[in-house]
C-alpha cells in the first residue's frame, strides 16, 4: 500500500545545529507540504512543493528550507536549530489541484535544547 | 492573512448522543473546505470536502454543512473511539498547483462513557 514515512520520528538536537527532517511518499503525488503543530495551535504551513524543483514559502518558513530533487522525498532543514524551533512536524502530500484531499505522514517530535 | 476559528474548543457528549461544532473562516479568496481528524501521537486524516455555501455533506455517522464563511459537523451516536481533534482547513485559490491548508485550533472531542 502507498503510503507517507517520516524520519526520525524523535530527535533532540542542540541550538545552532543544523538538523534535517526526511519525508518520502510512495503516492507518486506531485504536492508535497511540511508542516508545524504547536500545543494550542493548529498546523502552519513552512513550505510546499508542486513538483521536481519547485519549492515555495509558505507561513512560517523563516529558518527552514527544502529542497526537492525527485517526486517521492521533500527533506526539510533546519539551518540552524532554535528553541522556538521545537515543534511537533508533519509531512504531507496530495495528488494534485487545491481541492485535493492531503495524505500526512506520522509526525516527528523535535527538540531544540 | 487567513484566519479559521474553531467552537467550542472542548467537547464531551455522552456515548450515544451527538456532537456538534463548527468553524468560521476569513480567507481572500475561498476554493473549498477540509474537515480533519487527529488522534493523539498521529497525522490529520481527512474526513470530507466542501465546495461552496449551501453544500452537504454525509459520510458515515459525519453530516457536515458549509455556511458562508464557515462551516458545521455533528457526529450522531458518537462512540469512545470517536475521541480525537477536529479540524477545519481551508484552501484558497490561487494561480493553480497545489495550495496549502490554513488549519484553525480545532474542537477537542472526548466521548463520555
Amino acid at each position: 500500500d502507498a503510503e507517507i514515512t517520516q524520519s526520525p520520528r524523535h530527535k533532540i538536537t542542540e541550538t545552532g545545529r543544523q538538523v534535517t527532517l526526511a519525508c518520502h511518499q510512495t503516492w507518486n503525488h506531485n504536492n508535497m507540504f511540511w508542516y508545524r503543530q504547536d500545543l494550542g495551535h493548529g498546523l502552519r504551513l513552512i513550505h510546499y512543493s508542486y513538483g521536481v524543483q519547485d519549492t515555495n514559502k509558505g507561513e512560517v518558513s523563516d529558518g527552514y528550507s527544502v529542497s526537492r530533487s525527485n517526486t517521492e522525498d521533500l527533506p526539510l532543514t533546519l539551518e540552524s536549530a532554535a528553541s522556538s524551533q521545537t515543534s511537533v512536524y508533519f509531512c504531507a502530500s496530495s495528488e494534485g489541484g487545491g481541492v485535493s484531499e492531503q495524505y500526512f505522514g506520522p509526525g516527528t517530535r523535535l527538540t531544540v535544547t | 492573512e487567513n484566519q479559521v476559528e474553531h467552537s467550542p474548543h472542548f467537547l464531551g457528549p455522552q456515548q450515544g448522543d451527538v456532537a456538534s461544532m463548527s468553524c468560521t473562516y476569513s480567507v481572500s479568496r475561498f476554493n473549498n473546505l477540509q474537515w480533519y481528524r487527529q488522534n493523539t501521537g498521529m497525522g490529520p486524516k481527512h474526513l470530507l470536502s466542501m465546495y461552496s455555501a449551501g453544500y452537504e455533506k454525509q459520510k458515515g455517522r459525519l453530516n457536515a454543512t458549509l455556511l458562508k464563511n464557515g462551516s458545521s459537523l455533528y457526529i450522531t451516536a458518537v462512540q469512545p473511539e470517536d475521541s480525537a481533534t477536529y479540524f477545519c482547513a481551508v484552501v484558497e485559490h490561487s494561480g493553480g498547483g497545489a495550495d496549502g491548508l490554513t488549519f484553525g485550533k480545532g474542537t477537542h472531542l472526548i466521548i463520555q462513557p
